[in-house]
């Protein structure tokens, strides 16, 4: 089974200041890949970043990178100069094998999330 | 054009009644998901699809059932809704394909009285 904990309910950060919201996740799975997702107060879901268990270097898009370390088995989420628009939810995900054959149907597993506020 | 769409947006029911909610794409996805989502629990799956008539069970889907007639068309139907199933119900689509992830819809917020 697999397993994501987002373990800081809440966090808060002064704006233009970076933030890394934590993740770790439990797998036994060789192949995965890991997500995250940003959901602001309209409730829309956001991809931001994907990183591949395979994938050598981290991953990064724009002010989001994704700082992994595979065998501590987290996936932290970092965001450079954070601005008021970066105030939502933010979930991380894994999709991993679905059974021992390494058959995927794609189903992504959530944590419980990490809201982040950003002040002026 | 948004590729999914579910609706209603929002629905108010009562306990007992069955519910149908709806997702359509237009990605021609094989693969699409319901979800709920709680505070304090994320985002659980429900029931799942990897094709048309091929449907399997997630995490929490007691009370939940679904159906798949066409590619492009992923239903959720509570039986007979309890207070415990109101929640915010995410419908996605995902290519199931090394860095895509889910595509997901706008969500329906259903509160069961």
């Amino acid at each position: 089974a697999q397993k994501i904990t987002q373990t800081q309910p809440g966090m808060f950060v002064q704006e233009k200041e970076a933030v890394t919201l934590d993740c770790t996740y439990d797998t036994s799975d060789p192949s995965y890949g890991l997500f995250w997702y940003k959901q602001p107060s309209s409730g829309e879901m956001i991809f931001l970043i994907y990183q591949g268990s395979y994938d050598q270097q981290n991953a990064t898009e724009g002010r989001y990178s994704l700082n992994f370390q595979k065998a501590r088995k987290s996936a932290n989420l970092v965001i450079s100069a954070s601005q008021l628009g970066d105030s939502a939810m933010y979930f991380c995900a894994m999709r991993g094998a679905d059974d021992a054959g390494g058959t995927s149907y794609g189903k992504l597993t959530f944590g419980q999330g990490t809201i982040l506020t950003v002040h002026p | 054009d948004a590729g999914i769409t579910q609706s209603p947006r929002h629905k108010v029911t009562e306990t007992g009644t069955p519910v149908t909610l709806r997702c359509h794409q237009t990605e021609n996805h094989r693969y699409m998901y319901w979800y709920r989502q709680d505070p304090g629990h994320g985002l659980r799956l429900i029931h799942y699809s990897y094709g048309v008539k091929d449907t399997d069970k997630g995490e929490v889907s007691d009370g939940y059932s679904v159906s798949r007639s066409k590619t492009e068309d992923f239903l959720l139907t509570l039986e007979s809704a309890t207070s415990s199933q109101t929640s915010v119900y995410f419908c996605a689509i995902s290519r199931n394909q090394g860095s895509y992830g889910y595509t997901f819809g706008s969500g329906t917020r259903l509160t069961v009285v």
